[in-house]
């Protein structure tokens, strides 16, 4: 059973469209997360939610708007898409903030946006 | 200045060498410092945590935190060539799950 889950794992597509990634995770964890990984490797978290209450807004342009309809799952929304916003998007889970094990992440296996 | 600095390397050694992946960082509030192993096209997975300075040992891994020193290793024994992977060093002080990336260093081990 895959813990964390992205639907879908390539996203080709043109400039200005809108598209949705989706995240799910089955772990029971409080808080979930959006990273970016740009071609150099660099990761770096968007978002944060813990119990779908938004806890981490990181310098994202307006285009991005994460939702969470539940804690097992956290949707990724971008519009008017530009050619930058091409990256790996990973999103990941932990247990919850606290501390100690609590700050374990598990990462999903990333959704690859081209944008043309 | 980044606030966590790792060498992308590549770095490329033989079968059985023992490895040394360091970082450095300037947030002397960090507190919490992990190792994560990201094989190709595949998500970050932890593989190593530490609170605060001090070593920890797990099999043929051991990483090692030096707070004064603002610096952090992740040395790897007997490298095999399933070692071959990028390795991020992550860290963060108390704030709600912000982890705090360097770049990875990207790792081959030949047989």
């Amino acid at each position: 059973d895959t813990a964390v889950s992205q639907t879908p794992k390539y996203l080709v597509t043109q400039m200005g469209n809108d598209k949705s990634i989706k995240c799910e995770q089955n772990l029971g964890h409080d808080t979930m997360y959006w990273y970016k990984q740009d071609s150099k490797k660099f990761l770096k978290i968007m978002f944060s939610y813990n119990n779908k209450e938004l806890i981490i807004n990181e310098t994202v342009p307006n285009r991005f708007s994460p939702k969470s309809p539940d804690k097992a799952h956290l949707n990724l929304h971008i519009n008017s898409l530009e050619l930058g916003d091409s990256a790996v998007y990973f999103c990941a889970s932990s247990p919850g903030t606290s501390g100690g094990a609590q700050e374990t992440q598990y990462f999903g296996p990333g959704t690859r946006l081209l944008v043309l | 200045q980044k606030e966590v600095e790792q060498d992308p390397g590549p770095l490329s050694v033989p079968e059985g060498a023992i490895v040394s992946l360091n970082c450095t960082y300037s947030n002397s509030a960090f507190q919490y410092f992990m190792w994560y192993r990201q094989y190709s096209r595949k998500g970050p997975e932890l593989l190593m945590y530490t609170y605060s300075s001090g070593n920890k040992e797990d099999g043929r891994f051991t990483a090692q935190v030096d707070k004064s020193s603002k610096y952090i290793s992740l040395f790897i024994r007997d490298s095999q060539p399933s070692d071959s992977a990028t390795y991020l060093c992550a860290m963060k002080g108390t704030s709600y799950g912000k982890l705090t990336f360097g770049q990875g260093t990207i790792l081959t081990v030949h047989p």
